[in-house]
């Protein structure tokens, strides 16, 4: 079974803060994804990765960069937290095929005070 | 621009059949997925369309109709546990881009 682990579930910042919000996939998975999920807004994608090193920005990249040095790992950074940045935070992993579903982790919920 | 379009809430009782609706506007297609996700939890993957009919699997089925720009997601004999949320995503291109979402339709089951 492919895993997708979130490093945290429960995360509370101050406004201003750097925050590193991690995600690791066990399955070898070319693809990673990090989305945001807010009520109402369902699920909008803020960046993804097709290799190490490789980046593209999604719907909402403003705010966030990413990271991913390994294969396995692709880390979503928010350079200076703000309010509206309070969310549900996904992390999911797919092959490089177009028909290979995501695999989402269980889901960072950060809260900026 | 791309817009995926599904009914936010829908309610049934036990042992009935639900279907629920999707259709989008997307600058390319290279299929349909549906996702279960309850609440507080991650969404999982429940089928794929990529080609026009119907799929079938279990209690749950998926239609697909590339030229109008529709699909649903079919319930049968449903169940409580069948009370989620239940997401639509396009995928636009082969490759180079990810899953857009519909903003989810919640379904709840009563007895």
């Amino acid at each position: 079974d492919v895993k997708v682990t979130q490093s945290s579930r429960y995360l509370v910042k101050r406004t201003g803060e750097k925050v590193f919000l991690e995600c690791v996939q066990d399955m070898d998975h070319e693809n990673m994804f990090w989305y945001r999920q807010d009520p109402g807004l369902g699920l909008r994608l803020i960046y993804f990765s097709y290799d190490v090193k490789m980046k593209e920005k999604g719907d909402i990249p403003e705010g966030y960069s990413v990271s991913r040095e390994k294969k396995e790992r692709f880390s979503l950074i928010l350079e200076s937290a703000s309010t509206n940045q309070t969310s549900m935070y996904l992390c999911a992993s797919s092959l490089g095929t177009g028909g290979s579903p995501l695999h989402f982790g269980n889901g960072t919920r950060l809260t900026v005070t | 621009g791309q817009n995926i379009d599904q009914p936010t809430e829908m309610t049934a009782t036990e042992g009935a059949i639900v279907q629920i609706n999707c259709t989008y506007q997307t600058s390319g297609f290279n299929g349909l997925f549906w996702y279960q996700q309850h609440a507080g939890e991650a969404p999982t993957f429940l089928s794929y369309n990529v080609l026009d009919g119907l799929e079938e699997k279990g209690r749950f089925s998926s239609f697909l109709s590339r030229s109008k720009g529709y699909s649903y997601l079919l319930l049968k004999e449903l169940q409580m546990k069948d009370s989620a949320s239940y997401l639509c995503a396009v995928l636009p291109n082969q490759a180079g881009t990810a899953l857009i979402f519909g903003k989810g339709t919640t379904l709840s089951v009563s007895s």
